[in-house]
């Protein structure tokens, strides 16, 4: 099975800064099948990102994904408020279908 | 608005059954495949099962293959996870979630809201 290594565990920044999160895939992902999920405490995940670049339906467009061989990026531009969560990646390129162990990201 | 309800989650003994339910509005369920993904508590994510929109292709991971059965019932937009043989590993908060917009994309789009199951004596 394709293992998601996400790094770093844990991001330490102040709402306006950037965050870069990346996911380096153990195998190349088929046909860029590589998602990004949103998670808050007690809540349940929520898809930000599909296809490796592709934003869901009303996810704003300081979120954006990218690629390159076998690392995957996720970059808020400007941290809001809000976005303060843990992230997780996922790819469903190849059977059975992974996650990272995700990354938080915390108020500094 | 998409809504994904869950129930059936509780405390069950080790060996024991559970049956997990999942209730869609919103969109049209019986065009979309389906999933079950599970969350240990303080660990991340798991996928556990899929069902194709018709039922007719299913799979599993492999932590519970042959002891989980994934089933839908497209006439009263239900999805459901049959969870027999229970261990101590299977303690989790249990999701279900809508597939992509082909049988290819399968991400996860919509998310219930979560049932904890826990596997204890």
């Amino acid at each position: 099975e394709i293992v998601l290594t996400q790094s770093p565990g844990t991001l330490s920044l102040s709402p306006g800064e950037r965050a870069t999160l990346f996911c380096r895939a153990s195998q190349r992902v088929r046909s860029s099948y590589l998602a990004w999920y949103q998670q808050k405490p007690g809540q349940a995940p929520r898809l930000l990102i599909y296809g490796a670049s592709n934003r869901a339906t009303g996810i704003p467009d300081r979120f954006s994904g990218t690629e390159s061989g076998t690392d995957f990026t996720l970059t808020i531009s400007r941290l809001e408020p809000e976005d303060f969560a843990v992230y997780h990646c996922q790819q469903y390129g190849t059977s059975p279908w992974t996650f990272g162990q995700g990354t938080k990201v915390e108020i500094k | 608005q998409v809504q994904l309800v869950q129930s059936g989650g509780g405390v069950v003994q080790p060996g024991g059954s559970l049956r997990l339910s999942c209730v869609a509005s919103g969109f049209n369920f019986r065009i979309y495949g389906m999933h079950w993904v599970r969350q240990a508590p303080g660990k991340g994510l798991e996928w556990v099962a899929f069902t194709r929109y018709d039922g007719s292709d299913k799979s599993y991971g492999d932590s519970v293959k042959g002891r989980f059965t994934i089933s839908r019932d497209n006439s009263k937009n239900t999805l459901f996870l049959q969870m027999n043989n229970l261990r101590a590993g299977d303690t989790a908060v249990y999701y279900c979630a809508s597939n992509g917009e082909s049988f290819y994309d399968q991400y996860f789009k919509h998310w219930g809201q979560g049932t904890l199951v826990t596997v204890s004596s």
